[in-house]
């Protein structure tokens, strides 16, 4: 089955920009999504599509991706962006959901 | 506006059978191409998805998973059923709801979810 990679953690300054990574296999032949999970709440979609931002997300949420990597990008962090965030894509082969291990971002 | 809202017990001992019900708003069921989806997350770590049924009645379920799972849906009353049996403790875990739509196949939104603990 397909599997992708996150960093189990992240750590940033305040006002920085903290680069979250999630690698897989041809992931460059997947759309990737990313939510955000803050404590005891449920995820939030924050990047779909690789790069498109849902309406409500500030701008300081991006995403990209490269070859076997893809990235979210949160510039100018802030302490509200403490959470855990996860990617996602979808296997086509299996038509099944595999969500990446999770990155805990700290704002230091 | 697209709600969702998971129920079902808060507690369940092992080896019985667990039934959530995904009860949502905003959108139906019938309606070609929405679909909705349970993934649940263990205390402390990753999510997992479970299964997914479409408006059309087709069913998807985890590999790891399928002979233990069931996936259901009542249009009528905007409800989606999952039952999970033979239950043990390292299902204990947050389940959660959430809408997706062919051809887009990312979740937003999910529900608050509902923790189930599994223990005698």
């Amino acid at each position: 089955s397909y599997v992708v990679a996150q960093p189990p953690s992240v750590s940033v300054a305040p006002g920085q920009t903290a680069r979250i990574t999630c690698g897989g296999n041809n992931i460059g032949g997947k759309s990737v999504h990313w939510y955000q999970q803050k404590p005891g709440q449920a995820p939030v979609l924050v990047v779909f599509d690789d790069s498109d931002r849902p309406s409500g997300i500030p701008e300081r949420f991006s995403g990209s991706k490269s070859d076997n990597t893809a990235t979210l990008t949160i510039s100018r962090v802030e302490a509200g962006d403490v959470a855990d965030y996860y990617c996602q894509v979808w296997d086509s082969s299996s038509d099944h959901v595999v969500f990446g291990g999770g990155t805990k971002l700290t704002v230091l | 506006q697209v709600t969702l809202k998971e129920s079902g017990p808060a507690l369940v001992k092992p080896t019985q059978t667990l039934t959530l019900t995904c009860t949502f708003s905003g959108f139906s069921l019938s309606t070609s191409g929405e679909r909705v989806s349970w993934i649940r997350q263990p205390p402390g770590k990753a999510l997992e998805w479970l299964a997914r049924i479409d408006w059309d009645d087709d069913k998807f379920y985890s590999t790891s998973l399928k002979t233990r799972l069931t996936i259901s849906k009542d249009t009528s009353r905007n409800q989606v059923v999952l039952t999970m049996t033979n239950l043990d403790p390292v299902d204990t875990a947050t389940y959660y709801c959430a809408r997706s739509e062919l051809g887009a196949s990312w979740f937003d939104p999910w529900g608050q979810g509902t923790p189930v603990n599994v223990s005698s």
